[in-house]
């Protein structure tokens, strides 16, 4: 069945204290994995699409990487404005639609 | 670019009575838009894929009588919610896919999401 699964559930950062979030997915084919910013009460904002093995893309303060199994959202010294919640989603082959995961509900703390 | 709107925000309605949502891509034409249900403390679920032109496909356990999906045209799809009860009450977010057909790109933007309250 595919499935994706994002860890932790929930992290509390101090400012500048650097870390990752965690998305593992099982799919028959992947046609790409994209990451998403939501903030409460708004739609989900685009932050990156990555599509093969060994992929990597930055922006800013956030950097995301894939491997054959996940794909990790490493943020560097972040600030508080980077609380959010970030959602990992995974287009499959043979599949029209996005499967996404629980999300990450980061606090960072000043 | 890639901007996709959503109307209205926020939309409080009685028991019983029909609700519309409108979804639009601004910048861009999207064959496929998506329609997501969201609930406090949780991830997205898909409701149903809107294509133009044609019928929409709803994910299992939803019912497409009570959730109309139309897609007149590349760059509007409204929901609407008929019969609202208070359990529908929720957060609806659309998505408008930006490649279509065998397009390598398949990002999906989104709206800014309707709260849709019914008493």
């Amino acid at each position: 069945e595919d499935q994706v699964t994002q860890s932790p559930e929930a992290l509390r950062l101090q400012e500048g204290e650097s870390s990752s979030l965690n998305c593992s997915y099982t799919v028959s084919g992947l046609r790409g994995l994209f990451w998403y910013r939501q903030d409460p009460g708004k739609g989900p904002e685009f932050l990156f699409t990555l599509y093969s093995a060994g992929e990597e893309k930055e922006k800013e303060r956030l950097k995301a990487t894939l491997t054959k199994k996940e794909s990790f959202l490493h943020i560097t010294a972040p600030k508080p404005e980077d609380s959010a919640t970030y959602l990992c989603a995974v287009h499959f082959v043979g599949g029209g639609k996005l499967i996404f995961g629980q999300g990450t509900e980061l606090s960072v703390k000043p | 670019g890639a901007v996709v709107s959503q109307h209205p925000s926020r939309v409080i309605c009685k028991s019983g009575t029909s609700v519309k949502i409108e979804c639009r891509s601004l910048d861009f034409q999207a064959t496929t838009m998506f329609w997501y249900r969201q609930f406090p403390k949780k991830s997205l679920m898909l409701m149903a894929t809107s294509n133009e032109g044609s019928k929409a496909t709803y994910e299992q356990g939803v019912e497409k009588d009570k959730f109309l999906i139309n897609h007149a045209s590349l760059t509007l799809s409204t929901l609407t919610v008929t019969s609202a009860h208070p359990e529908d009450s929720s957060f609806y977010i659309c998505s408008a896919r930006l490649g279509g057909g065998l397009s390598s790109y398949n990002e999906q933007f989104f709206g800014p999401g309707t709260r849709l309250t019914v008493l």
